[in-house]
């Protein structure tokens, strides 16, 4: 029961190169969530996912693109890195709509240099 | 909008002891639900407790309960007889029960809890 895995889990990458990061679940939740984590700011909605091929915007859409082509999958890609997104990035899902619970991740942790 | 403030960025207790980690939420939602999640140095994040708006009684969860006060719009996590493994980052979460965006979480920034020997 791999639950929900992420990766890389660590990644250094250059200012203005693109960069992908993985999010995979196996429960076949529904909903995906990709969250930044800040200090002093928590953590942060970037974008979700209601099922495939449905996205929208969180709070800090900016500067990143999501896709989900399959259920199990929401990959999180930073067309040209900034060094304002340096962070912690979790992903996260929820089986429905009324579901409660979200599930995390472990978290990249992404420097840009 | 919703807004979640912690206002203790740091807190410490004695092991065994109990803690009370305060959380206050603002919200125009009828209908929400109120979370809190551990986070070890290890860095994943751990759900550990839910109170929905409308429920009549204060959620608990083995040593954690939450101390559901709706008129002071509060939600504070309540640890009894703490442990050294408790030592983590704690958020407080809110979220809508309804309407369009009855998924999206809003976090506060987080209380960092120590446990001494």
């Amino acid at each position: 029961d791999a639950g929900i895995t992420q990766s890389p889990r660590y990644k250094i990458t250059e200012t203005g190169r693109q960069v992908t990061l993985m999010c995979h679940q196996t429960w076949s939740h529904s909903y995906m969530f990709w969250y930044r984590q800040d200090l002093g700011h928590g953590l942060r909605l970037i974008y979700y996912s209601a099922a495939a091929d449905i996205t929208d915007k969180g709070e800090v859409p900016d500067g990143y693109v999501v896709s989900r082509s399959k259920t199990e999958n929401f990959p999180l890609t930073l067309e040209s890195a900034t060094r304002s997104q340096t962070s912690v990035y979790f992903c996260a899902s929820s089986r429905d709509r009324t579901s409660y619970e979200q599930y995390f991740g472990p978290g990249t942790r992404l420097t840009v240099t | 909008a919703q807004k979640i403030t912690q206002t203790q960025p740091g807190m410490f207790v004695q092991e065994k002891e109990a803690v009370t980690l305060d959380c206050t939420y603002d919200t125009s939602d009828p209908s929400y639900g109120l979370f809190w999640y551990k986070q070890p140095s290890s860095g994943e994040m751990i759900f550990l407790i839910y109170q929905g708006s409308y429920d009549q009684q204060n959620a608990t969860e083995g040593r954690y309960s939450l101390n559901f006060q709706k008129a002071r719009k509060s939600a504070n996590l309540v640890i009894s007889a703490s442990q050294l493994g408790d030592s983590a980052m704690y958020f407080c979460a809110m979220r809508p029960n309804s309407g369009g965006s009855n998924y999206k979480l809003t976090f506060g920034k987080g209380t960092l809890l120590t446990v001494n020997p």
